[in-house]
């Protein structure tokens, strides 16, 4: 997890308010991740970036915007944030092997409460 | 459609038992398996992956996973639960024309002393 941090790791915001999570990561990864995490949904995937000038939508980015400042972070950011984006949040990074595959390395988290 | 269901959404089993965590994927071509376990307050961290080759894959702690092409299915195993190995896990997949990964609901172990 060392390797993949994620600031604030807890936030209580308000209906309305702009939020940032930030990620960083020390892996060297080109690839990186925005999960949300909801319970008995599992993770759905927000936004992915393959390198800095890459940046693709997930299943749910609606209400979300992310920027790829440099390889090693990856902003999510909640432009005016409502309750029912209360979840969990993860980062996550991977690069590419030789068999054209990747594993993903996550963050510990953010939780964010939207009141 | 690429999708991974956990049937489970939790499993019980007492320390010392075998146990399994069962996933079925559908996925175009040929899948990228994987498992990841969760702690309480924790991310995701990385237990095994199916790439090719031998269908059972070993991975930490002493897991395990058999691929099984034929049923679409990536089980979890484990021969001898451990209390410590209560945790949430959940089960991946990557078709290898595709760029994302999805994940499962998980399913929530619980190791019983």
């Amino acid at each position: 997890d060392a390797d993949v941090t994620q600031t604030p790791r807890n936030r209580i915001t308000k209906t309305g308010k702009r939020i940032m999570l930030e990620c960083s990561q020390t892996k060297g990864h080109d690839r990186m991740y925005w999960y949300r995490q909801d319970p008995g949904l599992g993770l759905r995937l927000i936004y992915y970036s393959f390198d800095v000038k890459d940046i693709n939508k997930g299943e749910i980015s609606d209400g979300y915007s992310v920027s790829r400042q440099a390889q090693a972070k990856f902003s999510l950011s909640l432009e005016s944030a409502i309750p029912n984006q209360t979840a969990l949040y993860f980062c996550a990074t991977s690069d590419l092997t030789v068999l054209g595959t990747d594993t993903q390395y996550f963050g510990p988290g953010t939780r964010l409460t939207v009141l | 459609a690429q999708s991974v269901a956990q049937p489970e959404d939790q499993v019980n089993v007492a320390e010392g038992n075998p146990l399994t965590v069962k996933c079925t994927y559908s996925v175009s071509g040929n899948p990228y398996l994987f498992w990841y376990v969760q702690y309480p307050n924790r991310g995701l961290q990385f237990l095994l992956k199916y790439i090719t080759g031998d269908n059972l894959v070993k991975g930490s702690y002493g897991f395990e996973a058999e691929f099984n092409k034929s049923q679409t299915s990536f089980h979890l195993k484990k021969p001898s639960a451990l209390v410590s190995d209560s945790a949430l896990y959940f089960c991946a997949v990557r078709g290898e024309n595709f760029n994302k990964f999805y994940f499962g609901s998980g399913t929530k172990l619980n190791v019983k002393p």
